[in-house]
């Protein structure tokens, strides 16, 4: 069974700072993962997906990273600004004929001015 | 920017009613899910739809649960007896192709509060 973990649960910087947020996952037999930003009491805007096949993917201040054989991957947000300041949480898609995300539980990130 | 909508933003109700709760995926969509969350906990998966039947669908998803495209834009969870265990944020989400391909796009979700 996909067990999805999000390591720091929360993450307080100050403006300006480089900053890393990890997932990892037990089954390294995904087809992909999704990172999504949550803002409190809203939706789960999706920032990025990666295909298993893939090492990385880049949107704007964002670079997302699969390492897929070791079951992790990591988000890099670069310059980091107070509107960041969100949970972000990672999804995996298994593989075996599955449609369903698997959830991490999130990291909780504060940018502080 | 297409966008899933959800409606309503918050339902209350009281345990053992029904209640439907609506998404409009985007129009050029084809596979549909909804997930769950419950206060503090991890988004669940609940069910995916695609060709006007389901695909898969999670332990979580028993007789007390059904889904339904009525026509061609909403996409509809329906629960028969609502549980105090039920009350969590529902997200509805649609991709474009399967999902092992494509990204799945969230709504803004319905909290259903269960009294």
């Amino acid at each position: 069974k996909q067990e999805v973990t999000q390591i720091p649960a929360a993450l307080s910087v100050p403006e300006g700072e480089n900053l890393v947020l990890n997932c990892s996952f037990t089954d390294s037999a995904i087809y992909n993962l999704q990172w999504f930003r949550q803002d409190p009491g809203k939706g789960l805007t999706s920032l990025l997906l990666i295909q298993s096949s893939q090492r990385e993917q880049t949107s704007g201040r964002l670079n997302a990273s699969l390492d897929k054989s070791s079951g992790r991957s990591t988000l890099y947000i670069a310059a980091s600004q107070p509107g960041d300041s969100a949970t972000y949480l990672c999804a995996v898609l298994t593989q075996g004929g599955s449609e369903k995300l698997v959830f991490g539980k999130g990291t909780k990130l504060t940018v502080n001015p | 920017e297409p966008e899933v909508t959800q409606t309503p933003s918050h339902q209350v109700t009281q345990m053992g009613q029904e209640v439907i709760l609506r998404c409009v995926p985007i129009s050029n969509h084809l596979y549909f899910y909804w997930y769950r969350q419950i206060l503090g906990q991890k988004v669940e998966f609940l069910v995916s739809f695609y060709n006007n039947e389901i695909s898969e669908k999670s332990e979580i998803f028993d007789d007390q649960f059904s889904v339904e495209r009525p026509d061609g834009s909403n996409f509809t969870l329906k629960i028969r007896s609502t549980k105090l265990e039920d009350s969590a944020m529902y997200f509805c989400a649609s991709s474009e192709g399967q999902a092992t391909s494509y990204e799945q796009y969230f709504g803004p979700g319905t909290r259903l509060t269960v009294t």
